[in-house]
């Protein structure tokens, strides 16, 4: 079982469709993460919130839009995706690095 | 910027045998990290080891993290086909203390 949960698990949309990937701990863990992964490919770190506060933001495109309700809480909302965007997204969590990984969404857009 | 090559690539042995992946780069790292990551999974943090010259040992896996960190490697005594997987190496390290992930190697053990 995996202690950072993400959900949708999969998740198909249109180009034109907007859309929210969601992650949840509850380790206290101040640090969190979303990163992108093609497939056999190493995860690509795209955010990096520390305190809910964004620290990183690895040149993302402006289509992903992360946010940081709470310290247990991180979305990343979508809009106007490109087919070259169908990816796993990762969320993960940290005290100071990524510890926990989530089990990913798995993002196809038509 | 600072890279980690990991190598073989891909490696597909039969049950029993032991293997060797190695994880290197030319820059030093305060701490390197292994993963496994299955099919439909996210990764799942193995070892960290933060001394150069550390060696750890996981059941019948031993990690070891080389001198000047710079490197490292994962040693798998026996192999199962649950060992199958991505295994990652990632470093930390450098001004912005950033994990840096490795190329990533692609193990199958065939039964």
């Amino acid at each position: 079982d995996t202690e950072v949960t993400q959900t949708p698990k999969h998740l198909v949309m249109g180009m034109t469709n907007k859309k929210s990937l969601k992650c949840e701990q509850h380790m206290g863990h101040r640090a969190m993460y979303w990163y992108k992964q093609k497939a056999k490919k190493p995860p690509e770190l795209m955010f990096v919130y520390s305190y809910e506060k964004l620290s990183i933001n690895e040149s993302v495109p402006s289509r992903f839009s992360p946010e940081c309700p709470n310290s247990s809480l991180l979305n990343l909302h979508l809009h106007a995706l490109q087919p070259e965007d169908s990816a796993l997204y990762l969320c993960a969590s940290g005290h100071q690095q990524p510890q926990h990984f989530g089990d990913g969404t798995r993002l196809s857009i038509l | 910027t600072q890279l980690l090559e990991q190598s073989p690539q891909f490696l597909s042995i039969q049950e029993g045998e032991n293997l060797t992946v190695y994880c290197n780069s030319s820059s030093v790292f305060s701490s390197l990290q292994w993963y496994r990551q299955e099919p439909g999974e996210g990764p799942v943090l193995l070892v960290t080891v933060v001394t150069g010259g550390e060696v750890k040992k996981l059941k019948r896996l031993t990690f070891q993290f080389g001198d000047a960190r710079k490197d490292s490697s994962l040693h798998i005594t026996a192999a199962q086909p649950g060992d199958t997987g991505l295994y990652l190496c990632a470093g930390t390290g450098g001004a912005t203390n950033k994990l840096i992930f490795g190329t990533g190697t692609l193990l199958a053990v065939q039964p």
